[in-house]
């Protein structure tokens, strides 16, 4: 079946837009995860959703990192006024449920902040 | 503040050989993940180990879990250059994964022919 899609693959914005960006997780999966991965901090956890719900948006860097689920499945992670230590890898990750262990990865957008 | 550190970040090692990858964790789980990523791609699921002296084989890989140490190994037999890849073991944050998990640097492996 198929697998964690997210879209774009490659985004390069300009320093102070705004970016989304998109994670469509495995069908059926009800947890998903957003990761970063930068060469300075290596993978970060993000946040993650049950269902439509974040119980914890700690990880999220600033408050200008933003993240919604709706209907259950495609989630969106949305960056206002980008700056350059945004650029990285992002990563997002569906796993069956919460504690259903093993997580899935999508193949990530890498956003560059110029 | 759950810590993953692997060792060694770097390997670089011959075709035939035996080497292990070390992660230590800093906090009580019994959860422990490795990945593989490939240069420009995602991160592969390679073993997932739910218990204390978990041992899991998949062709020329082997990881274990030891939780009291706070120790799992990926131990690699006669490499060859198709495992060629970073290497990163992962532990739950908190309950059941519900917290995301913490990634180690990553063991960064070249096998020469």
């Amino acid at each position: 079946g198929a697998g964690v899609s997210q879209s774009p693959s490659n985004k390069v914005t300009e320093k102070g837009k705004d970016v989304e960006l998109r994670c469509d997780p495995i069908s059926g999966h009800t947890a998903l995860y957003w990761y970063r991965q930068s060469l300075g901090q290596g993978l970060e956890f993000l946040i993650y959703f049950q269902g439509n719900s974040a119980p914890d948006k700690s990880g999220l860097p600033s408050d200008r990192f933003s993240a919604e689920r709706t209907g259950g499945s495609v989630s969106t992670l949305t960056i206002q006024r980008t700056q350059q230590e945004d650029s990285a890898v992002y990563l997002c990750a569906s796993s069956l449920a919460r504690g259903a262990g093993e997580q899935y990865f999508g193949p990530g957008t890498r956003l560059t902040v110029t | 503040e759950l810590k993953v550190e692997q060792n060694p970040l770097f390997l670089s090692m011959q075709e035939g050989k035996n080497y292990t990858i070390y992660c230590n964790y800093s906090t009580t789980s019994d959860r422990l993940y490795w990945y593989r990523q490939d240069p420009g791609k995602s991160l592969e699921s390679l073993f997932v180990l739910l218990s204390n002296g978990a041992v899991k084989q998949e062709g020329r890989l082997m990881a274990s879990l030891d939780t009291k140490a706070r120790l799992s190994t990926l131990h690699i037999t006669a490499a060859v250059h198709d495992l060629s890849a970073t290497y990163f073991c992962a532990v739950d944050n908190g309950g059941g994964g519900a917290d995301g998990l913490t990634f180690g640097k990553g063991t960064h492996l070249i096998i020469q022919p």
